[in-house]
């Protein structure tokens, strides 16, 4: 079985505070996804990587940075969290599949709060 | 711009059908997802469409019809534990995935 797996399922951090949110795959997946969710929005794509020391903006990257060094590891950071950034950020990895239907396999989720 | 619009929430009762509806507008279209979410867990993935017509996967369906931007989940003999959250996402011309905000569905016994 595919596992993804996050640091923390809740942290509570201050406005101003570095945080570090990490994500870790064991499928050798190439591409790996940070999403955040809040209530009444779809996921929404902060960054995407599709190999190692390889990434991509997503549709709302403003305010954090990731970084990939191993290709089992993806992290979050928020360089200065704020208020905003209360949410649930969900990790995801892709596996390929020959009918294109790579479905995307999500860790547990960090409940993040910001005060 | 991309929409994917979806029912906020539903309710069915144990035993019933349910069928949860997601329109989409989007940038080309590269396959739509269907996602089970329950509450405070990650998505798991259902269902995937491509082409016209319909997939059935044991108790869930999902159908899709590309022309009017349309894709249906139905669930059959529903369970208490089908008490989620279903999500529909579309892929587009860019390979990204465009998500909705997902339809709460509650089972009532």
């Amino acid at each position: 079985d595919v596992k993804v797996t996050q640091s923390s399922r809740y942290l509570v951090k201050r406005t101003g505070e570095k945080v570090f949110l990490e994500c870790v795959q064991d499928m050798d997946h190439e591409n790996m996804f940070w999403y955040r969710q809040d209530p009444g929005l779809g996921l929404r794509l902060i960054y995407f990587s599709y190999d190692v020391k390889m990434k991509e903006k997503g549709d709302i990257p403003e305010g954090y940075s990731v970084s990939r060094e191993k290709k089992e590891r993806f992290s979050l950071i928020l360089e200065s969290a704020s208020t905003n950034q209360t949410s649930m950020y969900l990790c995801a990895s892709t596996e390929y599949t020959e009918d294109l239907s790579y479905e995307q396999y999500f860790g547990p989720g960090t409940r993040l709060t910001v005060t | 711009g991309q929409n994917i619009d979806q029912p906020t929430e539903m309710t069915a009762t144990e035993g019933a059908i349910v069928q949860i509806n997601c329109t989409y507008q989007t940038s080309g279209f590269n396959g739509l997802f269907w996602y089970q979410q329950h509450a405070g867990e990650a998505p798991t993935f259902l269902s995937y469409n491509v082409l016209d017509g319909l997939e059935e996967k044991g108790r869930f369906s999902s159908f899709l019809s590309r022309s009017k931007g349309y894709s249906y989940l139905l669930l059959k003999e529903l369970q208490m534990k089908d008490s989620a959250s279903y999500l529909c996402a579309v892929r587009d011309s860019n390979y990204q995935l465009i998500w909705g905000a997902g339809t709460k569905l509650i089972i009532k016994p």
